[in-house]
């Protein structure tokens, strides 16, 4: 099974700040790469699918690359509404198919 | 729009049948997921079905234990939960599986239904 590391876990930013967060696969799954967004008590946000494709509705603060194993989600200019739990996924070998185990991001 | 339903409180070795009414798209063309959060953890991945329920996959975790289904007449997603335990506690989401992309993402997605094992 593929293996999925996000880093941080935890992150702890200010509105207007530029953070961004990394995804590592433990093999190469292409471009096949998801990043949602997860507030408590909500359901889960696709916010980014295909590694770097945009998902309709979401900001354009939000982008994000890379491909084969490594891959990075940024935010460029944080507003208050983005603080929440970030979450990549593979969905290129599967079953399973594999989060990350989250970054969460705080309020600084 | 998806919908769950169905969590509550079940004693260990008990079962649970949850449900997911989808509403807003066509539920007979998509495939479909089942994900949880254990308290103070991540999203786990639990169950896939296919759009006509041809194919079911499940996470080691729930294999032999939860099987899934798709009632396409009712729009409606299910997850029969058996031989329960105490690290089964989690909200349950349902979630719908982009084909139209090609890279597969969970694109809609419940608000999710507490399911709390405990004597």
């Amino acid at each position: 099974d593929i293996q999925m590391t996000q880093s941080p876990p935890s992150l702890s930013a200010s509105v207007g700040d530029r953070v961004t967060i990394t995804c590592r696969a433990s093999q190469s799954i292409s471009t096949f790469l998801n990043w949602y967004q997860h507030k408590p008590g909500k359901a889960p946000d696709l916010l980014i699918y295909g590694a770097f494709r945009l998902q309709s509705g979401v900001p354009s603060r939000f982008s994000a690359s890379g491909s084969g194993t490594d891959f990075t989600l940024t935010i460029s200019s944080l507003q208050p509404e983005d603080f929440a739990t970030y979450y990549c996924q593979q969905s290129y070998n599967t079953p399973p198919f594999t989060f990350g185990r989250g970054t969460k991001l705080e309020i600084k | 729009q998806l919908v769950e339903s169905g969590g509550g409180v079940v004693q260990p070795g008990g079962s649970l049948r949850l449900a997911c009414t989808a509403s807003g798209f066509t539920f007979s063309n998509y495939a479909m997921h089942w994900v949880r959060q254990a308290p103070g953890k991540g999203l786990e991945w639990v169950a896939f079905i296919r759009y006509d329920e041809s194919n079911k996959f499940y996470a080691d975790s729930v294999k032999g234990r939860f099987t899934i289904s798709k009632d396409n007449s009712k729009n409606t997603l299910y997850l029969q939960m058996n031989s329960l335990r105490a690290e089964d506690t989690a909200v349950y989401y349902c979630a719908r599986h982009d084909y139209l992309t090609g890279i597969y993402p969970f694109d809609l997605w419940g608000q999710g239904t507490l399911v709390t094992v405990s004597s």
